[in-house]
């Protein structure tokens, strides 16, 4: 198993330019996320969709669009990146749609490195 | 607002020691508790997870939760200089689908 995957690694874009980040994940999970991690900010959740077919706000959807294409794929897109959108993106899944135990567990891929100039 | 305190550190400890890595979160319905690894420039990788109150251990790693204190807290025992990162800590609420992570907390584990 890949467990979760993420393209690109890297990204440099202009004030202005739109993008999609790309998440797949293999291990029949439910739910998926995506986070930017800021320094000393934390993780901070743009959106996540509980199940396929779904998806919500996090804490700073903003500047952002998401699409559960199907149960393995979550993409992320930036219509019109800003320099404050320069950060590093994680997306994340986790087995269950609620209750508690490992369904809860998230796992993370590796993470995309955008800045904007 | 629900917050997750962890202190940024560094935390410095010599190899070998116990490292004490500790957290506090503001929502008392969180009921899932999750200790997160990240090294530099490396996603969070998940060493740790807790549900009751008490201590669970695995390996070198015992995690530590006390909701009566909204408190969880990470030991690492025999510490080694592998284990320099930044620790994160996670909570999460029952029913929901969102995780509040901590700022984490940079340890250094000194040879």
């Amino acid at each position: 198993n890949a467990g979760v995957t993420q393209t690109p690694k890297f990204q440099v874009l202009k004030t202005g330019q739109s993008m999609t980040l790309q998440c797949a994940q293999d291990m029949n999970h439910n739910s998926m996320y995506w986070y930017r991690q800021d320094p000393g900010m934390g993780l901070r959740l743009i959106y996540y969709s509980a199940s396929e077919g779904t998806t919500d706000k996090g804490e700073v959807p903003n500047g952002y669009n998401v699409s559960r294409l199907n149960k393995r794929e979550f993409s992320l897109r930036l219509e019109s990146a800003a320099p404050s959108q320069t950060s590093v993106y994680f997306c994340a899944s986790r087995p269950g749609t609620g209750g508690m135990g490992s369904y809860n567990e998230q796992f993370f891929g590796p993470g995309t490195r955008l800045t904007v100039l | 607002q629900k917050e997750v305190e962890q202190n940024s550190g560094p935390l410095s400890v010599p190899e070998g020691a116990i490292a004490s890595l500790n957290c506090t979160y503001s929502d008392r319905g969180s009921q899932s508790f999750f200790w997160y690894r990240q090294y530099s420039g490396k996603s969070p990788e998940l060493i740790m997870s807790i549900y009751s109150n008490g201590d669970k251990e695995d390996g070198r790693f015992t995690a530590q939760l006390n909701k009566a204190s909204q408190y969880v807290s990470l030991l690492i025992r025999d510490s080694q200089p592998s284990d320099s990162a930044t620790y994160l800590c996670a909570v999460a609420t029952s029913g929901t689908y969102k995780y509040i992570f901590g700022t984490g907390t940079r340890l250094k584990v000194l040879a």
